[in-house]
This record gives structure tokens, C-alpha cells and sequence, in this order.
């Protein structure tokens, strides 16, 4: 059964670093997501992207953040100046359309 | 604007016992509801989802849910808990951008 890939597991930065956070969708999926999940806290969505473009972004996703699927495979995240706050589960999602989101693993990003 | 409560922050129960886990939403629209299961230090699995037709639908792992419109709820039940059930179960609200919406959590511990 496909997955969904993310790399790397786990990303320990330094405040005000740039970090990219890589994510394999499902070959097929349209639709292309990013949620974070502070520790111990719900899971919150921070943007969506569909058709090489932001679909709907989140008020957590401001411009520190960007996203972008540079080879029709990857999809990435970018945190262009890491802040302590930053520190959280991030996790990709695809879906084919108004259907079920499948997750990746996770990564783990810790800014010191 | 959507919401999702889950008013249960930890249940334990005991190995064999029945389990309820509550979710109540609000969403304007006809809404696409999930279940998603987070161990410790792993991704989201989807558990079982209501898009439309029987309000009683059935997941993986033995898990059903009920959704009732009038009482704007999607439960989550299971007969008989297994120790590997223990978790963090999520319910979400999918909103007409395709996002989802998740409710707090409910930590699960089951005892022997």
C-alpha cells in the first residue's frame, strides 16, 4: 500500500536558521497539506496547495513559511528563521479530493 | 466558524471493558467527519470516516462510530478495549477548503 514519506524524522536547528522539511505524497493525491502539532496540543493546519499553488494558508503560516513542490515529488516546507515556537510535529498530507487525508510520520523539528 | 470538542481529556479503562470516546462539531455545512489514532511518537492513522448515507460506520481495529446530526455529535465506540488500543484519538471536521479541523485529543489508557 502507498505511503506518505517525510524526511528527516527528527531536525534539531538553531533559532533564526532556515529548515526544510521534505515530504513524498502519495503518487496520484492533488492535494497537498502541512499541519503541525505542538507538543501536547491538537494537531492545527497551516496550509494547503493544490495545482502548484497555495490553496488556503492558516494564520500560523505567515511569511517565515513557504511551500512549494519543485519536482512534481517532493513537497516541501521552508522555515526561513526558526523561532523557539517553531519547535513541533509537522506533518505532510495528500488527498485525491474531498476524501480522506493520509498522513506521513512526521518530523520532529527542535529549535534550540 | 468550525469547531470540534472533545470534552474527554483522558479515559482509562480496563482491558476488555467498552469504550466511548465523544466528539461534538459545529460546521455550517453537511460535514465530512474522521477519526484519526496517534501512538506515541508515530503519524496519524485514519480510523474510520462519515462523508454521507448509514449514520453507523464501521473502521479498522474493531471501531465504529455514530454520527447524529441533531445532537451534532460523532462518538467513537469499540466493545471490547485491547491494551494495544492505548493512544491519543483525534476527531476532525473536514471544511468545504478540504482542511481538517481536529478536536484536542482524547489520551486513552487501558490497565490490565
Amino acid at each position: 500500500e502507498p505511503e506518505v514519506t517525510q524526511t528527516p524524522s527528527h531536525q534539531v536547528t538553531q533559532m533564526g536558521q532556515e529548515v526544510i522539511l521534505r515530504c513524498v505524497p502519495i503518487s496520484n493525491h492533488l492535494y497537498f497539506y502541512w499541519y503541525r502539532q505542538i507538543l501536547g496540543q491538537k494537531v492545527e493546519f497551516l496550509v494547503s496547495f493544490y495545482n502548484n499553488e497555495i490553496s488556503e494558508k492558516s494564520e500560523i503560516f505567515d511569511d517565515q513559511f513557504s511551500v512549494e513542490r519543485p519536482d512534481g515529488s517532493n513537497f516541501t516546507l521552508k522555515i526561513r528563521s526558526t523561532k523557539l515556537e517553531d519547535s513541533a510535529m509537522y506533518f505532510c498530507a495528500g488527498t485525491l479530493g474531498r476524501d480522506t487525508q493520509y498522513f506521513g510520520p512526521g518530523t520532529r523539528l527542535t529549535v534550540l | 466558524a468550525q469547531s470540534v470538542t472533545q470534552p474527554d481529556i483522558h479515559i482509562t479503562v480496563s482491558e476488555g471493558a467498552s469504550l466511548e470516546l465523544r466528539c461534538n462539531y459545529s460546521y455550517g455545512a453537511t460535514p465530512y467527519l474522521f477519526w484519526y489514532v496517534q501512538s506515541p511518537g508515530q503519524g496519524l492513522q485514519l480510523l474510520l470516516k462519515y462523508f454521507s448515507g448509514d449514520t453507523l460506520v464501521q473502521g479498522i481495529k474493531g471501531f465504529e462510530a455514530e454520527f447524529k446530526r441533531s445532537q451534532s455529535s460523532f462518538n467513537l465506540r469499540k466493545p471490547s478495549v485491547h491494551w494495544s488500543d492505548a493512544a491519543e484519538y483525534f476527531c476532525a471536521v473536514q471544511t468545504g477548503a478540504n482542511n481538517l479541523f481536529f478536536g484536542t485529543g482524547t489520551r486513552l489508557t487501558v490497565i490490565p
